[in-house]
Order: structure tokens, then C-alpha cells, then sequence
């Protein structure tokens, strides 16, 4: 089935420093999102990508859809405390019996330092 | 606010209880999603709805019983849990369901935290 490999599981990093994280998959996705999960609280919506190439910001937040297809990344510069949470992609593709999938990456644990 | 609201947000019950889980949307969506959460695991679907009708249902045990009366309210009703249930439950909306890209954005709610003991 399709998977999607998230990297890295977790991150402690010094408050002001710049995150990057990335997202992999062998299948071809048609649209990428990036989540934010605050504890005992439910995914909110961070970026929407919707073409190879495209790179798409949201404050200190900035994602891109990977050219193959395949991958995308998400960095936030300058961390702050608030940026603590668990951060998922998440892949749209079409499967072989023509309906819509959403598959999600397993998360990166963030925790900043002040 | 993300216009998917939960309730309860915590829930205790007993393996022999039946309990039920209530989402409702307020932003005029036609698909709902039902997923479990459980510690260092992807999100699970486990149920969708578009248009109150079920268009999958993702091999769960039949002691979860979704319904969905109307576009904007979905459930989940629970019997004879067992422990391994313990999960985050979280429910989802997007426009319709048979679109790609913007108009099959997902918006979560808070979800239900679900202890069986």
C-alpha cells in the first residue's frame, strides 16, 4: 500500500534555530498538506500544495511539493516555543479503483528549548 | 476553531458499556471521515461518508458503528470495546470527497480521547 516516509521522528532544538523536515513516499501524490497537532488537540491545517514544483509559505513556515511527485519538505525559520507539536504530512493521490486517499506520514515531534 | 467540533472530548468507558462519539460540521461539507489515533502510528481511517452515504469503511470490527444522518453530523457508536480501542478519535470534514486538490482538504476536529478499561 502506499506509505509515506516521514523524517525526522523528533527534534530538540534550541529556541531561533530553523527546522526542516521532509516527507517521502514511491507514490505519486497528487497534492501535499502539512498538519499541526498541539497536545490533546486535533490536526490543523499549516500548508496546501497542489503542483510539482510549487513552494508555498505561511509566516515562518515554508513547504514545497517535490518535482518527482514523490517528497516534500517543510521548514520553519526561527523557531519559537508555540512551534512545539507534532507536525504530519499528509499525501492526496488517486487509487487504482478511481477514489481519493489521503495518507499520512507517522509525524516529527518538535520540541524547542527557549 | 476549525468549524469540526467534537464531543465528548474524553470519554471513560467499560467493555461492556455503549457509548457514542458526535461530530458536527459547520462548514457546509458533504464528506466526513472518521480515524483512529494511537501512540507512535500513522492516522487510521476508518470510516468516510460523502453525502450521508458510507463510501468506505476501512476493515473496522463491527463494534464501531458509524452513522451519518445529515451532511453536517456524523457518528460513532461504541459496544463491547476492547482495551487495544484506547485511541485518539478523530473526525474530519472536506467539501466533497470526489474532488482532488482544495476541495478535498481535510479539517480535523479536537477529537475524543477514548479509554476502555
Amino acid at each position: 500500500g502506499q506509505q509515506l516516509n516521514q523524517s525526522p521522528q523528533s527534534m530538540f532544538i534550541q529556541e531561533g534555530e530553523d527546522v526542516s523536515m521532509n516527507c517521502t513516499s514511491s507514490s505519486i501524490f497528487n497534492t501535499w498538506l502539512w498538519y499541526k497537532q498541539d497536545p490533546g488537540e486535533g490536526p490543523v491545517l499549516l500548508i496546501a500544495l497542489y503542483k510539482a514544483g510549487e513552494l508555498t509559505s505561511n509566516g515562518r513556515l515554508t513547504a514545497q511539493f517535490g518535482i518527482t511527485r514523490k517528497d516534500s519538505f517543510l521548514n520553519i525559520s526561527a523557531s519559537i516555543p508555540s512551534d512545539v507539536g507534532i507536525y504530519f504530512c499528509a499525501g492526496q493521490l488517486t487509487t487504482q479503483g478511481g477514489s481519493e486517499k489521503l495518507v499520512f506520514g507517522k509525524g516529527t515531534k518538535l520540541t524547542v528549548n527557549p | 476553531e476549525t468549524g469540526v467540533t467534537q464531543t465528548p472530548r474524553h470519554l471513560v468507558m467499560g467493555m461492556t458499556n455503549k457509548k457514542s462519539l458526535k461530530c458536527e460540521q459547520h462548514l457546509g461539507h458533504n464528506a466526513m471521515y472518521w480515524y483512529k489515533q494511537s501512540a507512535k502510528k500513522p492516522l487510521e481511517l476508518m470510516f468516510v461518508y460523502n453525502f450521508k452515504e458510507q463510501t468506505e469503511n476501512n476493515s473496522v470490527p463491527s463494534r464501531f458503528s458509524p452513522e451519518c444522518p445529515n451532511s453536517s453530523h456524523l457518528f460513532l457508536h461504541l459496544h463491547t470495546l476492547q482495551p487495544e480501542d484506547s485511541a485518539l478519535y478523530l473526525c474530519a470534514s472536506s467539501q466533497d470527497r470526489t474532488f482532488l486538490g482544495a476541495k478535498n482538504i481535510q479539517y480535523f476536529g479536537a477529537g475524543t480521547r477514548l479509554s476502555v478499561l
